[in-house]
């Protein structure tokens, strides 16, 4: 009875390589985001998404591309991963553009080697 | 821009204690979001607050927006080991920013 799931949970994977993480989300918001949180544990902002359309787009390399199919699914594409996209990236949801409360998925470990 | 800056970074405390952390912003905010995030685990949200010189409470847990709407803090009476873990405040104007997080470690 997940509310927002992420797949993968572990991302091993070496430099250069392309990756893709899943999110979904059963809470019915409309809203979804990304978001980094390196080993500092600062948490950043990547990417948002309200009802499939892109809302915020922070200051991020464009070999990361932000896709939702629909309100439910919101995945991130990595192109030539570098180590210095080791981090956990969490998916995340609310009802309603951002300020209001948002639900947190477990997150995804990725270590690029 | 807009900044958000969260202290203290770390916090020990003794079991019993109290804590407390704070967020300061360079800017008057619509709201104000506290989250806190266990080792291991990802954030989750505990509460917001709107209005000016709002005071909410949960339990333990006693949060309140300034009279400016430009800080907040976040005070838990009593520590327990369960309250182990990183709290976040984050502001949601047009940008969407985190605090640097305060870690709070309980010594038995």
């Amino acid at each position: 009875d997940t509310a927002v799931s992420q797949t993968p949970k572990y991302l091993v994977t070496q430099m250069g390589n392309d990756k893709s993480i899943k999110c979904e989300q059963n809470l019915g918001h409309d809203t979804m985001y990304w978001y980094k949180q390196d080993s500092k544990k600062f948490l950043k902002i990547m990417f948002s998404y309200n009802n499939k359309e892109l809302i915020i787009n922070e200051t991020v390399p464009n070999r990361f591309s932000p896709k939702s199919p629909d309100k439910a699914h919101l995945n991130l594409h990595i192109n030539s991963l570098e180590l210095g996209d080791s981090a956990v990236y969490f998916c995340a949801s609310s009802q309603g553009r951002p300020s209001y409360e948002q639900y947190f998925g477990p997150g995804t470990r990725l270590t690029v080697t | 821009g807009q900044q958000v800056m969260q202290i203290p970074q770390y916090q020990h405390v003794q079991e019993g204690e109290d804590f407390t952390t704070y967020c300061n912003s360079s800017t008057t905010l619509s709201n104000i979001q506290w989250y806190k995030q266990r080792p291991g685990g990802h954030p989750v949200f505990l509460i917001q607050l709107v209005k000016s010189g709002e005071v909410k409470k949960q339990k333990r847990l006693t949060f309140q927006f300034g009279e400016a709407k430009k800080n907040s803090s976040l005070h838990i009476t009593a520590t327990q080991t369960t309250d182990v873990g990183t709290y976040f405040c984050a502001v949601q104007d047009d940008k969407i920013i985190f605090g640097k997080g305060t870690r709070l470690h309980i010594l038995p």
